[in-house]
């Protein structure tokens, strides 16, 4: 157990549509980081927030947008939802404790499975 | 920009034998490296990390790598496969103060009995 929680672990909706995928980070984790992975594409990261602000930015579509609240938990928000957008979606935390220090080390949760058909 | 490349998305050995998982990095400045391993229907785990240390890391599960600056490698290795190392690896890089992972492709790993 990574310590990473997310909701839901399974998710089946239709074209148009839009979901939230939510993640509770490890305690004590002030970064939160997400990543889709998909046949296709691999892992692909998608953005990272430290503290309630945003940190990084990847591949992320603008259909897709995240937030960090001020308990640390996080929500990455997908909608008008293609079928390509079917992947599983992971959220991580990292063990870094002060900003600029991270070195990559990041605890994964076991994602949510999102279908979409 | 960081890059990594694993060479084969799919390597078999048979059960005993030596695991050879091969990645190649490219970074603007010295790198941290990792390797992870997904199981099936699982999160990633951590195996091993290099961060400018011993260029030998030794991980969980009998798992080792070694950073070879001169071939821009990091090379995971088991001496004997087991069964349960089947699942699939991937190596990761990263740079200090740049809190992005880039991941590689990843390579599935299939031990035979």
């Amino acid at each position: 157990d990574s310590g990473v929680t997310q909701t839901p672990k399974h998710l089946i909706t239709a074209t148009g549509q839009r979901v939230t995928l939510r993640c509770s980070p490890r305690s004590g984790d002030l970064s939160v980081y997400w990543y889709q992975q998909s046949l296709d594409q691999g892992l692909q990261f998608l953005i990272q927030y430290y503290n309630g602000e945003e940190r990084a930015k990847g591949n992320i579509l603008e259909r897709f947008s995240a937030q960090q609240f001020p308990d640390l938990h996080s929500e990455l928000n997908l909608s008008s939802l293609e079928l390509g957008d079917s992947a599983l979606y992971f959220c991580a935390s990292s063990v870094a404790r002060r900003r600029g220090s991270d070195t990559g080390e990041l605890f994964f949760g076991e994602g949510s499975r999102l279908t979409v058909l | 920009a960081q890059s990594v490349t694993q060479l084969g998305s799919h390597v078999s050995v048979s059960e005993g034998a030596l695991v050879l998982l091969r990645c190649n990095y490219s970074s603007s400045v010295p790198p941290y490296l990792f390797w992870y391993v997904q199981y099936p229907n699982q999160g990633l785990q951590l195996l091993l990390k290099y961060t400018s240390a011993a260029t030998l890391v030794k991980g969980i599960n009998g798992f080792e790598a070694e950073f070879k600056k001169s071939e821009t490698s990091f090379h995971l290795t088991k001496p004997s496969a087991h069964m349960s190392d089947a699942a699939e690896y991937f190596c990761a890089v990263s740079e200090f103060g740049n809190e992005k992972l880039t991941f590689g492709t990843g390579t599935r790993l299939t031990i035979i009995p």
